[in-house]
């Protein structure tokens, strides 16, 4: 079944570590999102890809990198400058500039 | 820059008919689109809007006006399942097409 997959669900991580969230999609789709979201202030963007070797800052891009060598992969790494850490992280594809966007289950960090 | 804005909470019976609200002012427009999300959960994908007027699916329909950067999302027969958040979100080709999300509007549905 074609689909987006975040691993792992659940992260704890202590504090001056970085830690790396996997996102992998077997959809063919060109673009991919990094979002996080925090209760009461919905979904914001960190980072996005239209295309595999590119990629582009969201609006909360500081303390967070990525990378997109294969089209399938976009991993985040959350890194130790990032203050706020805790959330719940989704990633996100999609195909052409008129579709929808499909989200995978969610990675939730917990900063111990 | 973006803003999308919608209604926090809401509370409605079950049977009923309930309407959730999104208004938004981007750069620019190239879809709206609604999504349900159950608590820890992905968001799931509801419907689309690009023109103006209504677009049913079953219990769900959505509407759009682009002069009044405005929709809505119109939920019929409500079921104690459709409890969950509905998120409003605006994809912006002014920016690679990217979407912005309202905060989310938190529907509560009792018996």
């Amino acid at each position: 079944d074609g689909g987006i997959t975040q691993s792992p669900k659940y992260l704890f991580r202590k504090e001056g570590q970085n830690v790396t969230l996997s996102c992998e999609q077997n959809l063919n789709h060109d673009a991919m999102y990094w979002y996080r979201q925090d209760p009461g202030q919905g979904l914001r963007l960190i980072y996005y890809s239209q295309i595999v070797n590119d990629f582009q800052k969201g609006d909360i891009a500081e303390g967070y990198s990525v990378s997109r060598e294969k089209k399938e992969s976009f991993p985040l790494t959350v890194t130790s400058a990032q203050k706020n850490p805790t959330a719940f992280y989704l990633c996100a594809s999609r195909d052409g500039p008129t579709t929808e966007a499909f989200f995978g289950q969610g990675t939730r960090l917990t900063v111990v | 820059g973006q803003n999308i804005d919608q209604p926090t909470e809401m509370t409605a019976t079950e049977g009923a008919i309930v309407q959730i609200n999104c208004t938004y002012q981007t750069s620019g427009f190239n879809g709206l689109f609604w999504y349900q999300q159950h608590a820890g959960e992905a968001p799931t994908f509801l419907s689309y809007n690009v023109l103006d007027g209504l677009e049913e699916k079953g219990r769900f329909s959505s509407f759009l006006s682009r002069s009044k950067g405005y929709s809505y999302l119109l939920l019929k027969e409500l079921q104690m399942k459709d409890s969950a958040s509905y998120l409003c979100a605006v994809r912006d080709p002014n920016t690679g097409n990217q979407f912005y999300f309202g905060t989310g509007t938190s529907l509560t549905v009792i018996p």
